[in-house]
């Protein structure tokens, strides 16, 4: 049983320019979230969705854009790329986080230059 | 404000020694606390939750506390092994709804 899979794995963009990460949830999990984490940080909550809506979001500007689709998979998308947007970024799933934790793919490591 | 904070700093400890690390929070009062582990360049593993009505959780050489009046929770890795080495996150669900917050971890290294 694949976990959760992101794409790409690594990415180097431009200031300016624009990426769409792509993340598929663990089979069977309906909600996923999205998160950034910097070298030495733990996790930030980017947004969560569940049923296709935005449900949460944490403290990020509206450069930061998602999207859930029917089959629970998930974008992440993040205009006007800026130096300070180069992180990990973390795709988690889940089924009742609450009672189940939360699985997460390797990331994608993205490259502001 | 609210915060969740772990030690910054390093822990060293040698195999076969209990680890202990801590976590403790300001401005929340969560009912689920979780603990993960992360390793270098990979996302992090779910290890065990507690409830608020849980003092003590044990899972194999595992065990967490819960000590909501102090507002801390405590994760003990018994007989420790170099294979333990990692970074490890306690979270909380914050804000309502299923947004977990994480601390900024941990880092754990088993020297033989």
């Amino acid at each position: 049983d694949a976990g959760v899979t992101q794409s790409p794995t690594h990415l180097i963009k431009t200031r300016g320019q624009q990426v769409t990460l792509r993340c598929s949830p663990k089979s069977g999990h309906d909600t996923v979230s999205w998160y950034q984490q910097a070298l030495g940080q733990g996790p930030q909550f980017i947004f969560q969705y569940y049923e296709e809506e935005e449900r949460q979001r944490g403290n990020f500007p509206d450069r930061f854009s998602g999207h859930q689709f029917p089959n629970y998979s998930s974008e992440l998308n993040v205009n006007a790329l800026l130096l300070g947007d180069s992180a990990l970024y973390l795709c988690a799933s889940s089924l009742a986080p609450r009672q189940n934790g939360y699985t997460f793919g390797s990331g994608t490591r993205l490259t502001v230059v | 404000s609210q915060k969740i904070e772990q030690n910054s700093e390093a822990l060293n400890i040698q195999e076969g020694k209990t680890a202990t690390l801590t976590c403790n929070y300001t401005n929340y009062s969560p009912a689920y606390l979780q603990w993960y582990r992360q390793d270098p360049g990979r996302g992090p593993v779910f290890l065990l939750l507690i409830r608020e009505n849980e003092k003590e959780k044990r899972k194999e050489r595992l065990k967490v506390t819960f000590d909501t009046t102090l507002k801390q929770s405590l994760f003990h890795i018994t007989a420790s092994q170099p294979a333990d080495s990692a970074t490890y996150l306690c979270a909380l669900f914050t804000g309502g709804g299923n947004k977990l917050t994480f601390g900024t971890g941990t880092q754990l290294k088993v020297e033989l």
